[in-house]
This record gives C-alpha cells, sequence and structure tokens, in this order.
C-alpha cells in the first residue's frame, strides 16, 4: 500500500495561472504534511508544513488538507516561471519521512 | 544561511568499485540522513543516524551500505562494492529534530554513475 500518491504530470500552465498539485494518503491518523519543491538536478527544498485539517497560507502558497477525503493540496496564486520545479508532499514515518512520488510542474511565459 | 554541503557532486566509477560519499551537516542539527533518487524516480529513505549510531533504515540500506560520522561535522554514506544499479543521486539531509519538529535541510545530491 503506497502511504502517499501523487499524479507525476507533468503539469504544464502559463504564467500567471493558479496551480493545484495534489496528494492523497492512506492513513487517516497521519496529521503532519509537507511539501518540498525539487529542481532539476537539486536537492528538494522545504516550502510548508501544514499540521491536521485547514489552511495554511505563506505569500503565493496555500497549503491544505482535507482529512476526511485524505487529501493535501498546494496552491501556487500568479505562478511564475521560477516556479517550475517538481513538486513533494511528504509526511514523516517514524524518525525519517516519506516523499510522494513528485509533480513536475512548468509554467510557461 | 546554513546549509548542508555534499561532496563529490559527481563520481564515476566501475562496477565493484568501493564509493564513498561525503556530507557537512549543518552544524546545531542532530538527525542526519542519507536519501537516494534514481533517475525520474521518487526520493527514497536509506538511513537515519542520531547520537553516533543508526536510527532507521530501509530495506535499500543492505550490507553493502555503511554510515559513519568520523568526527564532529562530516557524516559520510560508504558503498562497499558498488552495483549498476546504485547508479542515481544520493541526498544528505539534516534536522534538528524528526517528525513533526523536523524539517529536513538537504545537500545539492552526489551523483553516482556506475558503469
Amino acid at each position: 500500500q503506497k502511504e502517499v500518491e501523487q499524479d507525476p504530470g507533468p503539469l504544464s500552465v502559463p504564467e500567471g495561472a493558479i496551480v493545484s498539485l495534489n496528494c492523497t494518503y492512506s492513513n487517516s491518523a497521519f496529521q503532519y504534511f509537507m511539501w518540498y519543491r525539487q529542481y532539476s538536478r537539486k536537492g528538494p527544498e522545504l516550502l510548508m508544513y501544514t499540521y491536521s485539517s485547514g489552511n495554511k497560507e505563506d505569500g503565493r502558497f496555500t497549503a491544505q488538507v482535507d482529512k476526511s477525503s485524505k487529501y493535501i493540496s498546494l496552491f501556487i496564486r500568479d505562478s511564475q516561471p521560477s516556479d517550475s520545479a517538481t513538486y513533494l508532499c511528504a509526511r514523516p514515518k517514524g524518525q525519517n519521512f516519506v516523499f510522494g512520488p513528485g509533480t513536475r510542474l512548468s509554467v510557461l511565459p | 544561511e546554513p546549509e548542508v554541503t555534499q561532496t563529490p557532486s559527481h563520481q564515476v566509477t566501475q562496477m565493484g568499485q568501493e564509493v564513498i560519499l561525503r556530507c557537512v551537516p549543518i552544524s546545531n542539527h542532530l538527525y542526519f540522513y542519507w536519501y537516494r533518487q534514481i533517475l525520474g524516480q521518487k526520493v527514497e529513505f536509506l538511513v537515519s543516524f542520531y547520537n553516533n549510531e543508526i536510527s532507521e533504515k530501509s530495506e535499500i540500506f543492505d550490507d553493502q551500505f555503511s554510515v559513519e560520522r568520523p568526527d564532529g561535522s562530516n557524516f559520510t554514506l560508504k558503498i562497499r562494492s558498488t552495483k549498476l544499479e546504485d547508479s542515481a543521486m544520493y541526498f544528505c539531509a539534516s534536522s534538528e529534530g524528526t517528525g513533526n519538529t523536523g524539517e529536513l535541510f538537504f545537500g545539492e545530491g552526489s551523483r553516482l554513475t556506475v558503469l
């Protein structure tokens, strides 16, 4: 049973669009989730984390957790070409972290 | 801004050779990790290290892998006898805490190519 699943994409959008990236998870006990951004041939970097249900906003980025449907979303407003990257959702597991396969996003100028 | 540094950035080796990948975690962090990413695939956990010992390891981390913190700053991953399927990007990461209290900081990665 996969723990965190994502549509791998690629997802292409025009500059300025609102982007919605999604993950599903298998266990309703999971409460803490993270979104990482990974540029090509670079290490992942933490964008934001969210705990339990609800929204968390940071600039153009909003993370949302829907526990009833076991769905995690990342919204990017006013997307820029510099947002082109792979977005990974993750959750803690014991002393480490489990990553989804990532969704590749291209924002076209 | 403090960062995790990794060397080498790229290493090419022959199958069966030993490889050591080096990492300098962020200085006040207590937890250290190695992850790997085969080209086009997901980031996979290999091992976590705390208080000078392995705290958790995955099925991938078999007897050919080992980790060491030889001094107060370096954290190394050794692959004893490399196989073709070890070709991947290896990421070192560190964090102050784990789970809900830990944010992972990754290095830029070491690309290993086994011929």
